[in-house]
Parts: structure tokens; C-alpha cells; sequence
């Protein structure tokens, strides 16, 4: 039931551009995507409910395809602030339960 | 802006012990779950509650777990006998209707001795 991430973990430097992949086994309902900084909670970034649905949040956005059970989050001209581990969330139709990957740990230096 | 609370900010408890764990969600909130993360590593469901039952769980969540909401505010997770390998953050959540975002209180680090 795990989404699979990838990469695992990703240095970039200002300004520099990332993607983060989701993958499941399992037909998906929904994805969300959630950053955590070290020591602290996991803070919401966005969910996709259709196929095929793309949403923007300042210069992160996220694609789903909901054939592949795919997701892909976007991080362009990143910053030091998007430094942390970002995780995506998974949910089946019909489930009340959200698990979450692998995560991957972006650094962005200066 | 209302934040899920938890307390203890941490706890310290020998093997075999029970603990309790607090988590007051944001108020108008009707789905409650609790994750675990053991240190660098990933964020594990163990639990979903909805309408004062869980409504899924994961193999995580045996026997020695227990999930409640004693009143209108408050939503506990009980470890009856603490392992070693209970030693993680755990994370009380909450989300207002189903594919919804979730909400997470700062965490209760559990040290098991």
C-alpha cells in the first residue's frame, strides 16, 4: 500500500530545478504531497483528486496521472527554504487512510 | 489559525509500561488519525477514526494499541505494553471530510528504556 518514491535524495543549488516522483501498486484516489523540515511536523503543500489534474503553489506545483498511478511534484527555481523531506500520500477510493512514500530529502545550498 | 495539539511534547517510559498519548484536533474537524516515524525514516499510518470508531488501521496497530475519544475534544492513543521498538515521534492528525488535507500536531517523541 506504500507509494514508492524516487529519488531518495536530491542536492540542488539556488535557483536549480527538481522533480520528485510517486508511484503505487494500488489504483488511487487522490495524492497529497507534504514537506517536512527536520524535528518538525509534515506541513500540507497540495492534493490532486482527478487524473490528470495539475495544481500550482508559488513555484511547486504537481501533476497526477491517474492511468499510471502516478504523481510528480515540481519544485522551479527552488530556494533554501524548500530544504526538507517531502513526502507523498496516498489514498484508495473509498479508504480513510492516507500512506505516505518513502520520502525524499531535497537540500538546496546556496 | 487552529493547530492540533499534543502532549507530552515527550515521554520517557520503561519497557512493559503503559502510556498514554493526547491529541486535541482542530475543533470543527471530523476524520483523527495518528502516525508514527521512527527517527529518519518514513511516516507510518497506524490509525484512522472517524464518527467515534476507527475506520481503517494498519498492521502496525495490534493488540497492544488503543484509540479513543473520551469527550467532545481530546482523541488518546494508548500502547498497553511499551516494546523498545514503540520508540518513535508520533503524530496526532486531523482533516475536516475525507480527501482532505491533513493537519499535524508537532508530535510526542516516545523514548521506550
Amino acid at each position: 500500500q506504500q507509494p514508492v518514491q524516487s529519488p531518495q535524495a536530491v542536492i540542488l543549488r539556488e535557483g536549480e530545478d527538481a522533480v520528485i516522483n510517486c508511484s503505487s501498486s494500488k489504483a488511487l484516489y487522490s495524492v497529497h504531497w507534504y514537506r517536512q523540515k527536520h524535528g518538525e511536523a509534515p506541513i500540507f503543500l497540495m492534493i490532486l483528486l482527478k487524473g490528470g489534474e495539475q495544481k500550482g503553489h508559488d513555484k511547486i506545483s504537481a501533476s497526477f496521472n491517474e492511468k499510471k498511478q502516478q504523481s510528480s511534484l515540481y519544485l522551479t527555481a527552488s530556494q533554501l527554504s524548500y530544504s526538507g523531506t517531502y513526502f507523498c500520500g496516498t489514498e484508495g477510493s473509498g479508504a480513510n487512510n492516507l500512506f505516505f512514500g518513502t520520502g525524499t530529502r531535497l537540500t538546496v545550498i546556496p | 489559525e487552529p493547530e492540533v495539539t499534543q502532549t507530552p511534547s515527550h515521554q520517557v517510559t520503561q519497557m512493559g509500561q503503559e502510556v498514554i498519548l493526547r491529541c486535541v484536533p482542530i475543533s470543527n474537524h471530523l476524520y483523527f488519525y495518528w502516525y508514527r516515524q521512527i527517527l529518519g525514516q518514513k511516516v507510518e499510518f497506524l490509525v484512522s477514526f472517524y464518527n467515534n470508531e476507527i475506520s481503517e488501521k494498519s498492521e502496525i496497530f495490534d493488540d497492544q494499541f488503543s484509540v479513543e475519544r473520551p469527550d467532545g475534544s481530546n482523541f488518546t492513543l494508548k500502547i498497553r505494553s511499551t516494546k523498545l521498538e514503540d520508540s518513535a515521534m508520533y503524530f496526532c492528525a486531523s482533516s475536516g471530510q475525507g480527501n482532505s488535507p491533513l493537519h499535524f500536531g508537532n508530535g510526542t517523541r516516545l523514548t521506550v528504556t
